[in-house]
């Protein structure tokens, strides 16, 4: 397997756009995470799905941000409209609740730059 | 809710020195307890977790329950080890929460 892929690796958008951020989870897992790195917050969980299903999406940080996961093998974070205080990188990770100890994989994340 | 508290977001020491990374948590469930590691442009990866009761790249980590702490060690830092260290815990709800994350910097 490739691994978690997340699409596109960087974007930079000008303030007011929309922004879709892409990610193919290992094949397999049940589990997906969107997470958000910062120098100030560290990493920050969004939400997470679980056989597709939202399941806390607690961490969304306003109405702006909204995921989707339509099927097993894809899920989306779109921000609408996009504020430079989006700018950040967000990863992408899944899991199979089967494994012990339940690791999480990592997508490589996407840099996004909101100017 | 669970919450992962990592105090130093910058530690430096020198080669061959010894190298505590504090985590500490809050969490009313029985916890999962991991410690996560991102090198440089590369992707966040594990490093090792607690039920494993392992050793990586020289690494060790012990849940101490009491002290609700699950600190990350070596006995000898390398100059490889710098990187970004996250501590992490995984509730009854199987989702992962992470701590602020800790930059070490292992000088020459």
């Amino acid at each position: 397997d490739a691994g978690v892929i997340q699409s596109p690796r960087h974007e930079v958008t000008e303030m007011g756009q929309e922004v879709t951020l892409r990610c193919k989870p290992i094949s397999g897992h049940d589990y997906l995470f969107w997470y958000r790195q910062t120098m100030m917050r560290g990493l920050e969980l969004l939400i997470y799905f679980n056989n597709n299903v939202p399941i806390d999406d607690s961490g969304m940080p306003e109405d702006r941000f909204s995921a989707k996961m339509p099927n097993a093998s894809f899920s989306t974070l779109k921000i609408q409209p996009s504020e430079p205080r989006d700018s950040a990188v967000y990863f992408c990770a899944s899991s199979f609740a089967g494994t012990t100890g339940n690791t999480i994989y990592f997508g490589e994340g996407s840099w996004l730059t909101v100017v | 809710a669970q919450r992962v508290t990592q105090p130093e977001k910058l530690l430096s020491v020198f080669k061959g020195a010894p190298v505590e990374l504090k985590c500490n948590y809050s969490y009313s469930g029985s916890p999962e307890l991991f410690w996560y590691v991102q090198y440089s442009r590369q992707r966040l990866q594990l490093l090792l977790r607690h039920i494993s009761r392992e050793s990586i790249k020289g690494f060790t980590a012990d849940l101490n329950k009491g002290e609700t702490s699950f600190h990350l060690k070596k006995p000898f830092a390398q100059e490889e080890d710098s990187a970004m260290y996250y501590c992490a815990l995984s509730s009854n709800n199987n989702d992962m929460r992470f701590g602020a994350g800790t930059r070490l910097t292992v000088k020459p």
